[in-house]
């Protein structure tokens, strides 16, 4: 299917556990996001990414690595989740960096930490 | 730093009501301001967007104009429908430097028949 899709949808896990969401875009775009949606705090930008190999951090970074070896794919771990992480996460890609470039989501994962 | 603040929702609204959702931005130099949309169970999507002041966004009935005198980028829309119930984002990206999204916290939008 062409677009943005995040796998799992949803997952429950338990604290120090570690938990990879993936990412996967089918338009080869450059840039790729990662944002966590918290009650109160709209969307906040976890990691980013430029292209293959060129990575950086977001707004709130602590806790989460990420890797991009193919431009197709952004995955998003937890080394050792905490209940603090309970939250819907979202990928996101834009084929470049001018204003008239649209940014797409995907359909989020709902991600629990017991 | 940059930053957008929207008014806090939510906004409960009987069908073909007239939809105001105010925001308003702090940044410095000249942004480019965006409203998403995110119905239940799903991801954002684009609504509308303006690049330079005094343009107009619009799409699906909505529409916002970039103020840059009160920095702002209200939301209006005149008839709204039980399926415009959502949440609503207001963003901006910084022409400058590696651009990225700037979001508000959300306004939810509850519409009855």
């Amino acid at each position: 299917d062409a677009g943005i899709t995040q796998s799992p949808r949803y997952k429950i896990t338990e604290t120090g556990r570690q938990v990879t969401l993936m990412c996967h875009q089918t338009w080869s775009h450059s840039y790729m996001f990662w944002y966590r949606q918290d009650l109160g705090h709209g969307l906040r930008l976890i990691y980013y990414s430029a292209a293959a190999d060129i990575t950086d951090k977001g707004e709130v970074p602590d806790g989460y690595v990420v890797s991009r070896s193919k431009t197709e794919n952004f995955p998003l771990t937890l080394e050792s989740a905490t209940r603090s992480q309970t939250s819907v996460y979202f990928c996101a890609s834009r084929t470049g960096q001018g204003s008239t470039d649209t940014q797409y989501f995907g359909p989020g994962t709902r991600l629990t930490v017991l | 730093g940059n930053s957008v603040t929207q008014m806090e929702g939510p906004v409960t609204l009987s069908e073909e009501a007239f939809l105001t959702i105010n925001c308003t931005y702090t940044a410095t130099g000249y942004p480019s301001l965006f409203w998403y949309v995110q119905y239940p169970g799903e991801g954002l999507q684009l609504l509308l967007k303006a690049t330079k002041a005094d343009d107009k966004g619009s799409n699906k009935g909505f529409e916002a104009t970039y103020r840059k005198e009160t920095t702002s980028f209200h939301l209006e829309k005149g008839s709204v429908q039980v399926s415009d119930s959502a949440v609503y984002f207001c963003a901006l990206l910084m022409n400058t430097g590696f651009q990225k999204l700037v979001f508000g916290t959300g306004t939810r939008l509850l519409v009855s028949p």
